[in-house]
């Protein structure tokens, strides 16, 4: 089935450790985004990439990091959790980069505890 | 910054009602209006869009009513559906902005039978 898959789907994890949240998508999409989403904060971007090897930072980059080696893969690290990072990761694409973004197409998420 | 206003933050509706949730923009570069629809445990999805060269779009019961002159945009469920009961985001996307999009905070939906 064509989409977007995140792993892990949750995760709890000691701050002070790092950790990669890990997001492939199969529909060739050129622009992919991080997002976390917070209770009354709603949907904030962390970090976008427009294609294959650019990144731009968003919203909230503190404390994270993307690469995008290839079409498919936009892994999102943290390299040294905190509590504050407590959230859960949406990994996201669209056909269009910006500004033409479109339609976002979202993978389930990824429930990250730090403790 | 971007920022798209969203309220209510939570609503209740009974069954066969009509849902309404509002949102609220400053910057007039925006030029694409989405909505999306959340449920438990899932990645938001898109409902329904529009784009500001027209006042109303229309898809089944889901209706975005659009005001440009004010800056605001809306979402109407008709005939709500506890199968509605979910959370609801407005969203923005600037014409020359770089990072996609913007999104309102949510309104949590219950509809209730």
């Amino acid at each position: 089935i064509a989409g977007i898959t995140q792993a892990p789907t949750s995760q709890i994890l000691a701050a002070g450790r790092r950790m990669t949240l890990r997001c492939t998508q199969d529909m060739r999409h050129n622009a992919m985004y991080w997002y976390r989403q917070d209770l009354g904060l709603g949907l904030r971007l962390i970090h976008y990439s427009n294609t294959a090897g650019t990144t731009g930072k968003g919203e909230v980059p503190d404390g994270y990091s993307v690469s995008r080696a290839n079409t498919d893969d936009f892994p999102l690290t943290l390299a040294s959790a905190v509590p504050s990072q407590t959230s859960v990761y949406f990994c996201a694409s669209s056909v269009a980069p910006p500004p033409n973004t479109g339609e976002l197409f979202f993978g389930e998420g990824s429930r990250l505890t730090v403790l | 910054q971007q920022q798209v206003k969203q309220s209510p933050q939570s609503l209740i509706v009974q069954k066969g009602g009509i849902s309404i949730i509002n949102c609220a923009y400053e910057n007039t570069a925006f030029d694409y209006f989405p909505w999306y629809q959340q449920f438990p445990g899932k990645g938001p999805a898109l409902l329904i869009a529009i784009r500001p060269d027209v006042s109303e779009k229309k898809e089944g019961r889901f209706t975005i009513s659009f005001n440009k002159s004010a800056k605001q945009f809306s979402l109407h469920i008709m005939d709500s559906q506890p199968g509605d009961s979910a959370t609801y985001f407005c969203a923005a996307n600037s014409g020359g902005g770089a990072d996609g999009l913007t999104f309102g905070k949510g309104t949590h939906l219950i509809i209730q039978p």
